[in-house]
């Protein structure tokens, strides 16, 4: 059974980096693509971006100049960091996996972490 | 503001049929059969109910069917059960840098 968990801070200064870690087990990172999606309080799905295992990434233009996305196979496990945090950026953060390339077809998600970004 | 049209809300009662429609463009919608449907319950992470506009993954109901008409998607829930009450999002391929959009969601009620 494949599982997907998040882990990271729960709260993080404006203006300081997010940083977030997506564990998979029941699968081998070593295939799919792997995407954070966000989802503000009360408000629809956001697609961050996705890693590929050879470390090959694909980001948000809205987001792509403060998003960092990597890829560890000795670990299973994908992280992202996005830098110069807001207030905006506060929401629940989803690790998924695509089932296939290019299909926007996410079956497997992580339960959410809530990130707050607030002093 | 999302990229993909859907309705803020719908509603039936026990039994009846709803259809949630999900309108994008010609470079999203339109333009691949890469739809996809989730159905999100309050506190949870979205569940995959609908891939490739029309196709069910293993375990989800048969009652739960997709379509696509140009640049309108649709979800059709049949036989409303009170455990489908719960927020519907429908989303797209669109070839392009953006990669993959979302509509704003849609809250089914069942009276």
């Amino acid at each position: 059974q494949v599982q997907l968990q998040e882990s990271g801070p729960g709260l993080v200064k404006p203006s300081e980096t997010l940083s977030l870690t997506c564990t998979v087990s029941g699968a081998s990172i070593s295939s799919y693509y792997w995407s954070w999606i966000r989802q503000p309080p009360g408000k629809g799905l956001e697609w961050i971006g996705y890693v590929y295992y050879t470390g090959t990434t694909n980001y948000n233009p809205s987001l792509k100049s403060r998003v960092t996305m990597s890829v560890d196979t000795s670990k299973n496990q994908f992280s992202l960091r996005l830098s110069s945090v807001t207030a905006a950026d506060t929401a629940v953060y989803y690790c998924a996996r695509e089932a296939s390339s290019s299909s926007s077809n996410f079956d497997y998600w992580g339960q959410g972490t809530l990130v707050t970004v607030s002093s | 503001q999302s990229a993909l049209t859907q309705p803020a809300s719908v509603s039936g009662s026990p039994g009846q049929s709803i259809t949630i429609s999900c309108t994008g463009t010609s470079s999203d919608v339109g333009g691949y059969n890469y739809v996809s449907w989730y159905q999100q319950h309050p506190g949870r992470a979205p569940k995959l109910m609908i891939y490739d506009v029309s196709s069910r993954p293993s375990g989800v109901s048969n009652r739960f069917s997709g379509s696509k008409s140009g640049n309108t998607a649709s979800l059709t829930i049949s036989g409303l059960q009170a455990e489908d009450e719960a927020d519907y999002y429908c989303s797209s391929y669109t070839g392009s840098s953006t990669y993959v959009v979302f509509g704003g969601g849609t809250k089914l009620t069942v009276l």
